[in-house]
């Protein structure tokens, strides 16, 4: 079975723009997050969906928007980009609570914002 | 006050010996936790749940104090490949809250 996919691996942007990062989960996982890692810190949670419906948000300007797909599937949307949005972004998918067998993370995105 | 706090280190360990951290959590609501390992510039790869009742997997012991709100984690019989950074992680209703890692390096 495929793992978490993310696409693109790598991305060069330059302030001012749009990004859009793509995420496929697990099969038969109906929850995907998004998270933010700069370096040094830890992952920040960005983001939660499950079927479709945004269930919960993190800390994040409204730049930053996702939405899923009735396949399960996921985007992430950053508008006006920031030299400060340079990061990996992560996104994870898991069972509906999580608890069962924890979150299975993709291997991110990384943005360069220049 | 993070919600999520580790030690960074490094702990400098040598082959075969035991290494033993933790982590404080903040938030009580918090219904599961684990332990994530990530190696540089890759993703976190889940490496154990942690029970109230402790729980192993191999040379790996998870224990969990609700009432103090701690996580621990030991090794044993470390091996080079146990060289990474260890993420604590909480989770309050599926927003996944991380600690910054500590950073454990095994040597010869």
């Amino acid at each position: 079975d495929a793992g978490v996919t993310q696409s693109p691996t790598h991305l060069i942007k330059t302030r001012g723009q749009h990004v859009t990062l793509r995420c496929s989960p697990i099969s038969g996982h109906k929850s995907v997050s998004w998270y933010q890692q700069v370096l040094g810190q830890g992952p920040q949670f960005i983001f939660q969906y499950y079927e479709k419906e945004e269930r919960g948000r993190g800390n994040f300007p409204d730049r930053f928007s996702a939405r899923q797909f009735p396949n399960y599937s996921s985007e992430l949307n950053v508008n006006a980009l920031l030299l400060g949005d340079s990061a990996l972004y992560l996104c994870a998918s898991s069972l509906p609570t999580g608890t069962e067998g924890g979150y299975t993370f993709g291997s991110g995105t990384r943005l360069t914002v220049v | 006050r993070k919600e999520v706090e580790q030690d960074p280190g490094p702990f400098n360990v040598p082959e075969g010996a035991t290494v033993a951290f933790n982590c404080t959590y903040s938030n009580s609501a918090s219904q599961s936790f684990f332990w994530y390992r990530q190696d540089c510039r890759k993703e976190p790869k889940l490496l154990m749940s942690v029970y109230s009742s402790g729980n192993e997997d191999g040379r790996f012991t998870a224990q969990l104090n609700r009432a103090s709100q701690y996580i621990s984690l030991l090794i044993r019989d470390s091996k080079l490949s146990d060289s990474a950074t260890y993420l604590c992680v909480v989770n309050p209703w599926g927003k996944l809250q991380f600690g910054a890692g500590t950073q454990v390096v095994v040597t010869p």
